[in-house]
């Protein structure tokens, strides 16, 4: 079975602050790994993923993500907050190959930004 | 590509009355996805279906829900009776084989 658990439901940075958003998960085989951004009446949109590739993952909008085996974590950070990050972040994982079409996410963190 | 089309965006029903969400996912992904959020439970998938035929329907709360892809461009997700509990955003995703599920705007639920 996997489980994703994102520390902290809220989280209230100023504008040009450092992004933190912690995800770690469980997963008994090597574990694909998402970052989902939700803005308000939207849908999710993906903001990068890990496939077992490079362990620090870019993705878009500055955002990056790095895959520690050894903590199962897949922390988002961005270094410079902007009030357009204003929104909600999943974290998600999945097996791969066919197994990868069930998503497990997390709990979700929003994200306040002070000017 | 005008992405996964949802409709409609929002839907206020009364208890006991039938509610039909309508998905019309990219052209050419092969995975269709129903989810359901709420603040309880957060996002849960329902069911899936690939090349139109449903592989994987454990998440579907209970047999009032029921889901059908009759081709390729073209899902619902039924309720029937709706209740107060099933009030939620419902969202559409879809899938290409080796990538990322893209999600619809999503149909938020009202039962009243």
């Amino acid at each position: 079975a996997q489980s994703v658990t994102q520390l902290g439901s809220h989280v209230s940075v100023s504008e040009g602050a450092l992004v933190l958003l912690r995800c770690n998960y469980s997963s008994s085989v090597p574990p694909y790994l998402f970052w989902y951004v939700q803005y308000p009446n939207q849908g999710l949109q993906l903001l990068l993923k890990y496939t077992s590739a490079a362990t620090l993952v870019k993705g878009i909008n500055g955002f990056e993500a790095e895959f520690k085996k050894s903590e199962t974590s897949f922390h988002l950070t961005k270094p410079s907050a902007h009030m357009s990050d204003a929104a909600e972040y999943f974290c998600a994982v999945s097996r791969g190959g066919a197994a990868g079409n069930k998503l497990t996410f997390g709990g979700g963190t929003r994200v306040l930004v002070k000017p | 590509d005008a992405g996964v089309i949802q409709s409609p965006r929002h839907e206020v029903t009364e208890m006991g009355q039938e509610v039909t969400l309508r998905c019309k996912p990219i052209s050419g992904h092969d995975y269709l996805f129903w989810y359901r959020q709420t603040m309880m439970r957060g996002l849960e998938l329902l069911i899936y279906f690939n090349n139109n035929v449903p592989i994987d329907d454990s998440g579907m709360p209970e047999d009032r829900f029921s889901a059908k892809m009759p081709n390729a461009s073209f899902s619902t997700l039924k309720i029937q009776p709706s209740e107060p509990r099933d009030s939620a955003v419902y969202f559409c995703a879809c899938r290409l084989v080796g990538n990322e599920q893209f999600f619809g705007p999503g149909t938020r639920l009202t039962v009243l």
